[in-house]
């Protein structure tokens, strides 16, 4: 079975503050994706990340920066958290099947981050 | 603009009974998936449909993905509790292969 896990399920953090959420991966995906869910609006993609070192932006980076160091490993950094940065944050893998977008994509339980 | 709507965007009804939910686009899609979402967990892939008309089951859930490839439906035979989540699409457009997702139906069944 493909386990995803995140660092927290709930954090709680004041505004300016430099946040890291972190997420680990144990089925050797080359794929990794950070994604904001809020309702209403389903799930938006912030950054994926192909390969170690990879990134891409996806549709809402502003504020959101990631890093892979390694491939198991994908962590997402709010510089300088906000208030509109309160979200539910999932983390996903998939393996390189030929399509990034096309292929199943395995989600971890989720972050939900508060932003006093 | 949400390229995907889903609906309803949220569904009550008693265990037995039958319910279809929608997800509808302008847009055409390589493939659509559809994920189901318990409350405190991530999203997990239920099917994905990739030929127009094509119908897939899984147990008592139904979906099919439409002839134009640009809206699938989900139909549910005498709901359980354990159905009880947030249903979401997900498709792949054909134009520039952007995986786009819809905002969600929550489907509670009571017992």
């Amino acid at each position: 079975d493909v386990k995803v896990t995140q660092s927290s399920r709930y954090l709680v953090k004041r505004t300016g503050e430099k946040v890291f959420l972190e997420c680990v991966q144990d089925m050797d995906h080359e794929n990794m994706f950070w994604y904001r869910q809020d309702p209403g609006l389903g799930l938006r993609l912030i950054y994926f990340s192909y390969d170690v070192k990879m990134k891409e932006k996806g549709d809402i980076p502003e504020g959101y920066s990631v890093s892979r160091e390694k491939k198991e490993r994908f962590s997402l950094i709010l510089e300088s958290a906000s208030t509109n940065q309160t979200s539910m944050y999932l983390c996903a893998s998939s393996l390189d099947e030929g399509a990034i977008f096309t292929d199943t994509q395995y989600f971890g339980p989720g972050t939900r981050l508060t932003v006093l | 603009t949400q390229l995907l709507e889903q609906s309803p965007q949220f569904l009550s009804i008693q265990e037995g009974e039958n319910l279809t939910v929608y997800c509808n686009s302008s847009s055409v899609f390589s493939s659509l998936q559809w994920y189901r979402q318990e409350p405190g967990e991530g999203p997990v892939l239920l099917v994905t449909v990739v030929t127009g008309g094509e119908v897939k089951k899984l147990k008592r859930l139904t979906f099919q993905f439409g002839d134009a490839r640009k809206d699938s439906s989900l139909h549910i035979t005498a709901a359980q509790p354990g159905d009880t989540g947030l249903y979401l699409c997900a498709g792949t457009l054909s134009s520039n292969y952007q995986l786009i997702w819809g905002a969600g139906t929550k489907l509670i069944i009571k017992p």
